[in-house]
């Protein structure tokens, strides 16, 4: 069965700084990769997601994703953070049904961020 | 362009009771999926409609948990009866078809408490 692991539960950035977010997938085969963030008492939000192509994606408010299918890494990255961005970020996998369309996404723990001024 | 609700926000119930939660996906969307997260732990897939047929529901826990999508729209999720362990966070997603159902779209969940 396929897995995602997101191996740090919490990180401490400060405001302005580089961040880059973990993420590992366990998968026979190169499954669809997403990366969502949960802001307090809202729903999650796709920030990115690679099927194909191009290693590296571009996602939302400024952060981009690299898949290194040798070491079966997705990690998100921003180049300066700010202190909005604090919240839960979930990396997930997906895989196709035979009806050519998503099945059920499976998701890392979560890693929270927090922002110091 | 309305994005997918879930009803209640908020659920507390003693165990042994029945909760009904409910889910609107945003209009056109055939795709229909239930997750759940349990406190701690990471958020799980439970099921998966396409218009009203159930999928996939490889990720129901256990008999006492019911999901519908009637006439393809809402879906609502039974819980009956309700166990300790059921707490959690129960989120909908939902989606187009083809290619673009890989991109799903979430609701702000209901927090469920048994106690």
């Amino acid at each position: 069965a396929q897995s995602v692991t997101q191996p740090d539960i919490h990180i401490t950035v400060s405001e302005g700084a580089s961040l880059e977010l973990r993420c590992n997938y366990s998968y026979g085969a190169t499954p669809y990769l997403f990366w969502y963030v949960q802001s307090p008492g809202q729903g999650l939000q796709l920030l990115l997601k690679y099927f194909s192509g191009d290693t590296l994606v571009q996602g939302i408010k400024g952060f981009e994703a690299e898949f290194k299918r040798s070491q079966s890494s997705f990690n998100l990255r921003k180049p300066s953070v700010h202190w909005s961005d604090a919240a839960e970020y979930f990396c997930a996998v997906g895989l196709a049904y035979s009806g050519g369309g998503a099945d059920g996404l499976t998701f890392g723990k979560g890693t929270h961020l927090i922002i110091q001024p | 362009e309305a994005g997918v609700t879930q009803f209640p926000s908020h659920s507390v119930i003693e165990k042994g009771q029945t909760v009904t939660l409910r889910c609107d996906p945003i209009s056109g969307h055939d795709n229909l999926y239930w997750y759940r997260r349990v406190m701690g732990k990471e958020i799980k897939f439970l099921l998966h409609f396409v218009k009203e047929s159930k999928q996939d529901e490889s990720g129901m826990p256990n008999n006492r948990f019911l999901a519908e999508r009637t006439g393809g729209t809402y879906s609502t999720l039974k819980v009956q009866p309700a166990e300790l362990e059921d707490s959690g966070v129960y989120f909908c997603a939902s989606s187009l078809t083809g290619r673009h159902s890989y991109e799903q779209y979430f609701g702000p969940g209901t927090r469920l408490t048994v106690t």
